[in-house]
This record gives structure tokens, sequence and C-alpha cells, in this order.
């Protein structure tokens, strides 16, 4: 079993919606990390939070500790936030290092 | 401000062949890291160092490969003798704090060196 599960693999979109991108993951965490990558492979982090509600603009993440869940919103969604989307979490008293899941493929098409 | 830079960014290997990647972190950044993310997977974890230590190589596949960061800065990763199923992007992140720190530390990601073994 993956430690960090994401859904939907594969997500399209119409420019406007609202999207909604799941992690789930079964060991302890330090932190959780939403990241975002462009085809020619670069990560860009977007998130890390251990608790609550952050929100950047349009993104908004979620976590719930108790019941080891993530959520990566986007509202009003634009084709240029067509990427993949990585959960990824640090395991508690570990070294740093993540732990990812195989990430969402967004497209968003205008 | 300059990121994590990778070069190169991409490398075509004929079987056998060694290779040998270069990261250079953000400057000051403890902490460094090697992911190998395979086509359509998430990357995994292969080696970290705190400063010029390796403090785990784990996640290194085989014996043929190897990571340095000798003076605690620019890192080197080598695979010998490099295989098909090496091919991949190879990411290397760093970040500021200590590892230990409470929550965790955000990691910078580098562009990647996409290695191509033939």
């Amino acid at each position: 079993k993956n430690e960090v599960e994401q859904s939907p693999q594969n997500l399209t979109a119409q420019e406007g919606e609202f999207i909604t991108i799941n992690c789930s993951y079964s060991v302890g965490i330090s932190a959780l990390h939403w990241l975002q990558q462009h085809p020619g492979g670069g990560i860009v982090s977007l998130f890390m939070l251990s608790s609550g509600k952050k929100k950047h603009g349009r993104l908004i993440a979620t976590i719930n500790i108790q019941e080891k869940h993530s959520s990566l919103h986007i509202t009003a969604s634009h084709p240029r936030d067509s990427a993949v989307y990585i959960c990824a979490v640090g395991e508690g008293g570990s070294q740093g290092n993540l732990i990812f899941g195989k990430g969402t493929k967004l497209s968003v098409k205008p | 401000g300059a990121g994590v830079s990778q070069s190169p960014r991409y490398k075509v290997a004929k079987r056998g062949q060694d290779v040998a990647l270069r990261c250079d972190p953000i400057s000051g950044h403890v902490s460094l890291f090697w992911y190998q993310q395979a086509l359509g997977q998430g990357p995994e974890f292969l080696t970290y160092f705190q400063n010029e230590a390796q403090l785990d190589k784990s996640g290194l596949p085989s014996d043929r490969f190897f990571a340095e960061r000798p003076e605690g800065s620019v890192s080197t990763l080598k695979i010998q003798r490099t295989q098909q199923e090496d091919s991949a992007v190879y990411l290397c992140a760093s970040s500021l704090a200590h590892p230990l720190a409470i929550l965790g530390n955000e990691q910078f990601f580098g562009p990647g060196t996409r290695l191509t073994v033939l």
C-alpha cells in the first residue's frame, strides 16, 4: 500500500471551474506539502502545512490531521494552472526527506 | 535570487557509461536531498546530506549510485555503468533549517536532470 495516495490521477476541467485534488496518507507526519510540477520537470512548492488551512491567491490547502487527509482547491481555474500537482509528506521524526504521491495531472481547457 | 540549479538539464548515455549529475543548492542551505522520478511517477528519495555529511543513503537503488557533497554546498550524484532502468528525472532539493525543526522545512527544488540511457 502506498503511504501517500492522491485522487484523481487525471483531471480535466473547463476554465473557471472549481477544482479539488485529494491526498490521503498513512504515516505520522511533521508536515504535508503541496507541489506543482510543470512539463520539463521543475517543481515549485505551493504550500507546507501541518494543521488547518492556508490560502494563496486562488489556491487553498486544507489538512485534517485526525483523518490523515488533505485537499488542494483551485478557484476560478485557468489554463495556466495546467500542471501535475503532487502531495508529499514529511514523516514525523524523520530527517526531512519527503514521501511523494504519484501526482494528479490537471488540464484546464479554455 | 538564485534558486537551486542542476546540470546538465538533459543527459543521454549509452548503457554502461558513467554519468555525473550536479546540484547547486541555495547558498546557506544545510539540507540537500536527491530524488529519482520515473516517468509518470512521483519522486522517490535517494539520499540526504546535512552539510557535507551524507546521513541517509537508504534510497540509493544499487551500489552503482554514489553521491557526495564534499564542502557542504555543491553535490554530485554519480551513476556508474548506467542501465536502462536508470532512465529518470533526477531532482535535487535543498532546505534552510535544521531537519529536526518541529514542522519540517520547505524544500526548494531544482529543475531536474532528465537522464536517458540507451
